[in-house]
């Protein structure tokens, strides 16, 4: 079972746009990743947020983490065309390994 | 470094044959993952590696499916007898730790007729 919701399912967004998904999980964890899949590929590494920190950015990518209600954003600003992928958030479901949700679809139009 | 390395990229094989996927995770790395990718699962872990060693095979499917790891540069996941329903992308993916980032490799999408 996926310990990581991600919420909408897929986004449409205009060029420029900021867009903001989420991820919701269930059990306690000591880190969320985010990681995005451009079609075709392997999924790439884009941030990582500890149990212990509520914010962090990374270039045009903003994470936020609420351990109270056990949910996550990610935020694209001033979106592009090369950000059209899938996006998955990864939770520490156990000792040794990391849970993945069903992702967010993002369509970055021209 | 190159990053992970999958081979082939793309299989296309009958029912009933042997398929070998085959992984050479980042040297350096301790951990390795097999995923398997599918519009209607998603992506699922099937096996995990640590220092070689097999950690937890649970997500394996059925005993068609098997996975080695001879050594730190090189694993090998087998499906014997293949069958339509094995179509999927399966992902190699490489860590340090356990629960650190993980480097997938591009993936090889099997196509089983």
């Amino acid at each position: 079972s996926q310990q990581g919701e991600e919420d909408p399912q897929a986004l449409s967004i205009q060029e420029g746009e900021n867009a903001t998904m989420n991820c919701s999980y269930k059990t306690s964890i000591n880190n969320l990743q985010w990681y995005r899949q451009n079609s075709g590929r392997g999924l790439v590494h884009l941030i990582l947020i500890r149990s212990n920190e509520r914010e962090k950015h990374s270039g045009r990518l903003r994470v936020t983490l609420d351990t109270s209600k056990k949910s996550s954003s990610l935020l694209i600003t001033a979106s592009r065309a090369a950000d059209t992928a899938s996006y998955f958030c990864a939770t520490d479901a156990s000792d040794y390994k990391l849970s993945f949700g069903a992702g967010t679809t993002v369509t970055v139009r021209a | 470094d190159a990053g992970v390395i999958q081979s082939p990229r793309h299989e296309v094989t009958e029912m009933g044959q042997e398929v070998t996927l085959r992984c050479k995770p980042i040297s350096g790395h301790n951990s390795l993952f097999w995923y398997r990718q599918t519009m209607m699962r998603g992506l699922e872990l099937l096996i995990y590696f640590n220092n070689n060693v097999p950690i937890d095979d649970s997500g394996m499917p059925e005993d068609r499916f098997s996975a080695k790891m001879p050594n730190a540069s090189f694993s090998t996941l087998k499906i014997q007898p293949s069958e339509p329903r094995d179509s999927a992308v399966y992902f190699c993916a490489s860590s340090f730790g356990t629960q650190d980032t993980q480097y997938f490799g591009p993936g090889t999408r099997l196509t089983v007729l």
